[in-house]
Order: C-alpha cells, then structure tokens, then sequence
C-alpha cells in the first residue's frame, strides 16, 4: 500500500537555526511531491512542489526540498527559521498511478525567539 | 491561487442527526474533489474521492452510507455524515485539484462535534 512517512512528529528550534524535515514515500511509478503548511487556526496552504525537472525545488518563505528518487526521499529545508514558522508540516505525495493525495503524518515545528 | 470554499466552518449537532457540509471551488471547475477527516495532532486521512457526476471512490474502512458524498457540479461538492454520532466529531477539510496531476487546493476545513 502506499504510504509517505515524517520522520520527525515535534521539531523544536530556537530562531536563526537551521531546520530539515524528512519525508519519505512507497510508491512506485511517477509521482508529484508537495510540501504543506498549516498555521495556527488556518487551513492548510502549499509551500513548494515537484513535479518533475530540478530535483531542488525552492517554496514560498525561504522553504527549499530536494528529491532524491533513488531514496525516495523529499526532505524539507530552511537555512534559518523564525518565530513565524511555527505551524505542522505537512508532506504529501500524489501518484499518477491512483491520482490519490496521500499526506504524511505531519510535523510539528515550535521555534522560540 | 485557486480558491476553495467550505462551508459551514464549524458545526453542533445532536447525536442521531445528519449534517452536510459544502466543498466549492470559487473560481475554477474542479473535476475531481477529495474529502478528508484529520484528528487531532495527527494527519489528514483521506476518506473519499469524489467525481463530478460519478459515485465517489471510498478508502478502506470508510463508511460509504454513513459518509455520503454528492458532486453534482464542476464547482460544489457535499459530504453529509449521517445518524452523527460522537465518535464522528471530527475536523473534516476538502480539497480540490484542476485538470490533470496538479497541486490541490484545500478548503479551510469544518469542525464537526457530535453532542
């Protein structure tokens, strides 16, 4: 069955440091990958996506995601975080297979000024 | 971006009772919408897959009876839980995608308690 996987459930920073959020998927076959975010009390909004071309894809808000396919990996970064990053993070995978958006289990980022 | 709407954005209702809930997509036709139920602290879990004009594809485990969807138009979806109970007390958010395997577009969700 498919399946995407975050590895980290609570993430907590101080502002300035460095974040990676790890997502990994099951899948076989051609997929899109997207990076979701939810903040406090709002729905849920896209910070970037891969679809195909450059595996580093950059987002909104200095958000960054390599895929590497050979791990099935589409990791999250940010060189330095602050306090307005604070929200769950969401990974998700769409297969091309089952046109099915299947999200992670979501990380919780808290960063402290 | 797209725009998805839904309505109402928090619910009460009685245990027994039946409660729908819209998904419209405001400024684009949305062939495909997908509804989602996510429990606190944890991820959303895709319940169905609604097509416009076609019965909806339930995920395993999903009640299809207790959990109708209808998408009776490129723009509005509706998801009705029926005979509520509290056990359905939930946070319910749909989505929809354009043509083709692009990003979806997420409402802002619907708190549903069952009392």
């Amino acid at each position: 069955a498919q399946s995407v996987s975050q590895h980290n459930h609570h993430v907590i920073l101080s502002e300035a440091a460095s974040l990676e959020l790890g997502c990994n998927y099951s899948y076989g076959g051609t997929v899109n990958l997207f990076w979701y975010v939810q903040y406090p009390g709002q729905h849920l909004q896209l910070l970037l996506k891969y679809f195909s071309g450059d595996p580093l894809v950059k987002g909104i808000k200095g958000f960054e995601a390599e895929f590497i396919k050979s791990k099935f990996s589409f990791n999250l970064r940010k060189p330095s975080v602050q306090w307005s990053d604070t929200a769950e993070y969401f990974c998700a995978v769409l297969s091309y297979n089952t046109d099915k958006l299947i999200f992670g289990t979501g990380t919780r980022l808290q960063v402290f000024p | 971006g797209a725009v998805v709407s839904q309505h109402p954005s928090w619910v009460i209702c009685k245990s027994g009772t039946s409660v729908k809930i819209e998904c419209r997509s405001l400024d684009f036709q949305a062939t495909t919408m997908f509804w989602y139920r996510q429990f606190p602290k944890q991820s959303l879990m895709l319940m169905a897959t609604s097509n416009e004009g076609s019965k909806a594809t339930y995920e395993q485990g999903v009640e299809k009876d207790k959990f109708l969807i209808n998408h009776a138009s490129l723009t509005l979806s509706t998801l009705t839980v029926t005979s509520a109970h509290p056990e359905d007390s939930s946070f319910y958010i749909c989505s929809a995608s354009l043509e083709g395997n692009t990003e979806a577009f997420f409402g802002q969700g619907t708190r549903l308690t069952v009392v």
